[in-house]
């Protein structure tokens, strides 16, 4: 069972460049949420969908744009990456929230900005 | 300001040890999630509660929804269990720092 996929695993960037995450679950489930980690800061929700055709902004979402045009995939997109954009992004999904909502990780995408 | 807190931020144990690890929040929520992150691993939910008590192994996890609390213990520790452990509540999922737990053989 795939679960949750994260493609790329590592990414270095020169600033101003873009690049685009892809994350892909084969849970059918609705919610999917893209993260970043930063050393000594918790995770920080950057965008997140409760289904397909749908996207919502989280706490750090400046810089970053999603798409889910299919239930399965989400998109992360970077315009014009920034040296504070450099993290581990972490992808997850969800059936629903609160009692049905149990995360399920992608292994993250760690990129580096030049 | 962090809608959720843990605490300690960092804990050393003896293998076998009994460990807690605790975790307040503010935000109302209706379900507290625990993770488990291994070093340069990704993330596993370990519990997901609403109310009460819930047990796997020998992790067990309880929630006081009124003091907005939780807690999780780990029985006769073992150097396997060395990870960040990270609660998150909230529709929108906050998250706490992490504790990290090193357990000593």
């Amino acid at each position: 069972n795939a679960g949750v996929t994260q493609t790329p695993k590592f990414r270095v960037l020169k600033t101003g460049q873009s690049m685009t995450l892809l994350c892909a679950q084969d849970m059918n489930h609705e919610y999917m949420y893209w993260y970043r980690q930063d050393p000594g800061m918790g995770l920080r929700l950057i965008h997140y969908s409760v289904g397909e055709g749908t996207t919502a902004k989280g706490e750090v979402p400046d810089g970053y744009n999603v798409s889910r045009l299919k239930k399965q995939n989400f998109l992360l997109g970077l315009e014009s990456a920034a040296p504070s954009q450099t993290s581990v992004y972490f992808c997850a999904s969800s059936h629903g929230q609160g009692v049905t909502g149990e995360l399920f990780f992608g292994e993250g995408s760690r990129l580096t900005v030049l | 300001k962090n809608e959720v807190e843990q605490s300690p931020q960092n804990l050393t144990a003896q293998e076998g040890e009994f460990i807690t690890i605790n975790c307040s929040y503010s935000v109302g929520i209706s379900a507290l999630h625990w993770l488990q992150q291994h070093p340069g691993g990704g993330i596993v939910s370990l519990f997901m509660l609403s109310s009460g008590k819930k047990k796997h192994g020998r992790l067990i996890a309880t929630i006081n929804i009124q003091e907005k609390h939780s807690s999780l213990h780990i029985t006769a520790s073992h150097p396997r269990d060395s990870a960040v452990y990270i609660c998150a509540g909230g529709n929108q999922f906050y998250f706490g720092t992490g504790t990290s737990l090193t357990v000593i053989p």
